[in-house]
């Protein structure tokens, strides 16, 4: 079955430090992923998706084929990163979601 | 322009009784998602959209869970004889075409609790 796993639940890093947020998925297929972020008080709302391999905010995320993986990535994080992040396949149209790692970015 | 809204933002109601979400899509979107994300846990498929279809309802819970649209216009999720645990948030999507990569935009969510 298709699935989405987030093993953190929460991250806490120090401001400039690299932060990697673990995806993994399962998907007997070509996945097209996504990761989605839900900062304090604001809606859900895309950061990026594989396909268009751009940098959003300094975030980066390689689909790993071998290892079925898109780990998002930072070298140095900023307070304002701290927020909520999904990680999300696409699967006909809806998107099958990771339970959520909460990223909190300490001054 | 106007983003995806969604009404009530709050509803409180008794164990048995029936509740009506609201979605508006932002216009121009073909396709509706309903997602459920109860607390501490990651969103749940429910139901899509495309148009006033529903080609994929896979994700509905129970029989106590439908939901219908107009056009390509407003959604509406109903729960029948609510449970507790159909307290969560519900949350809609749309995008601009469905079944693709298009992005979804999400509404702020209906905070549903059963008491």
């Amino acid at each position: 079955a298709q699935r989405v796993t987030q093993p953190e639940k929460l991250l806490s890093v120090f401001k400039g430090a690299p932060v990697e947020l673990k995806c993994n998925y399962s998907y007997s297929g070509s996945p097209e992923l996504f990761w989605y972020v839900q900062y304090s008080r604001q809606r859900l709302q895309l950061l990026l998706r594989h396909i268009s391999r751009e940098s959003i905010k300094g975030f980066t995320a390689d689909l790993n084929k071998g290892e079925t993986s898109f780990h998002l990535k930072k070298p140095f994080a900023q307070e304002e990163d701290s927020a909520m992040y999904y990680c999300a396949l696409n699967w006909g149209g809806k998107l099958i979601f990771g339970q959520g790692t909460e990223l909190s970015v300490k001054p | 322009g106007a983003g995806v809204s969604q009404s009530p933002s709050n509803k409180v109601t008794e164990k048995g009784k029936d509740v009506e979400l609201r979605c508006d899509p932002i216009s121009g979107h073909t396709a509706l998602y309903w997602y459920r994300q109860r607390l501490g846990q990651g969103l749940e498929f429910l139901i899509y959209f495309q148009g006033n279809s529903a080609p994929d309802k896979s994700g509905l819970p129970s029989d106590r869970f439908s939901a219908e649209r107009t056009g390509e216009s407003v959604s509406t999720l109903t729960i029948q004889r609510t449970q507790q645990e159909d307290s969560a948030v519900y949350l809609c999507a749309s995008s601009l075409r469905g079944l693709s990569s298009y992005e979804q935009y999400f509404g702020p969510g209906t905070r549903l609790t059963v008491t």
